[in-house]
């Protein structure tokens, strides 16, 4: 029974399109994010939910849109995709003690064309 | 504003040899120091953290490593590694803000 799980793990898209990622997490846990990690395995948060609550979004397009139905599902959706944004994105949870230990999911792997 | 130094990209050894993967910080608060270790297309996963007590802390299968706060350092050791632990390694700070800053991760590449 995976903790964080994310769907799908591979998505392949051309240019231009807007796609979904999701991700559940059957932790209890009340703090969920998304990373970016870049083909040079960089790691860079990009949002942060707090019970539904969206506490950090950094310098990301406003093409990219993460959407929090309830504590346990935060989901990406990403318009007029570009090359650029072709990467691994990991969703992770963690819990109301924040000393900032991370559980991730397995990624989705974004391919633009 | 919190930053993870990880010196190295990669580092190659050979099976049974020890290594060191260095880890260095910079935060103006107290901080929480992690290692995840990440195996080819899968997630990141704790290795091990230092949140207090004592300054060296130990995983399950072998590493360790040490909060040195003079040094702002938390480098990673194993003293005989194995082919299976070839992997990329990140190591992580949080501060105020409990959000962790990731370095740049180590390769760490074993050779039979």
């Amino acid at each position: 029974d995976t903790a964080v799980s994310q769907t799908p793990k591979y998505l392949v898209t051309q240019m231009g399109n807007d796609k979904s990622i999701k991700c559940e997490q059957n932790l209890g846990h009340d703090t969920m994010y998304w990373y970016k990690q870049d083909s040079k395995k960089f790691l860079k948060i990009m949002f942060s939910y707090n019970n539904k609550e969206l506490i950090i979004n950094e310098t990301v397009p406003n093409r990219f849109s993460p959407k929090s139905p309830d504590k346990a599902h935060l989901n990406l959706h990403i318009n007029s995709l570009e090359l650029g944004d072709s990467a691994v994105y990991f969703c992770a949870s963690s819990t109301a003690s924040n000393t900032g230990e991370l559980f991730f999911g397995e990624g989705s792997r974004l391919t633009v064309l | 504003a919190q930053s993870v130094t990880q010196l190295d990209s990669q580092v190659p050894v050979f099976e049974e040899a020890p290594v060191e993967l260095r880890c260095n910080y910079s935060s103006s608060v107290s901080v929480y120091l992690f290692w995840y270790v990440q195996y080819p297309n899968q997630g990141l996963q704790l290795l091990l953290k230092y949140l207090s007590g004592s300054t060296l802390v130990e995983s399950i299968n072998g590493f360790e490593a040490e909060f040195n706060k003079s040094q702002t350092s938390f480098h990673l050791r194993k003293p005989s590694v194995h082919i299976s632990d070839t992997a990329e390694y990140f190591c992580a700070v949080s501060g105020g803000s409990y959000i962790p800053t990731f370095g740049r991760g180590t390769s760490l590449i074993v050779h039979p």
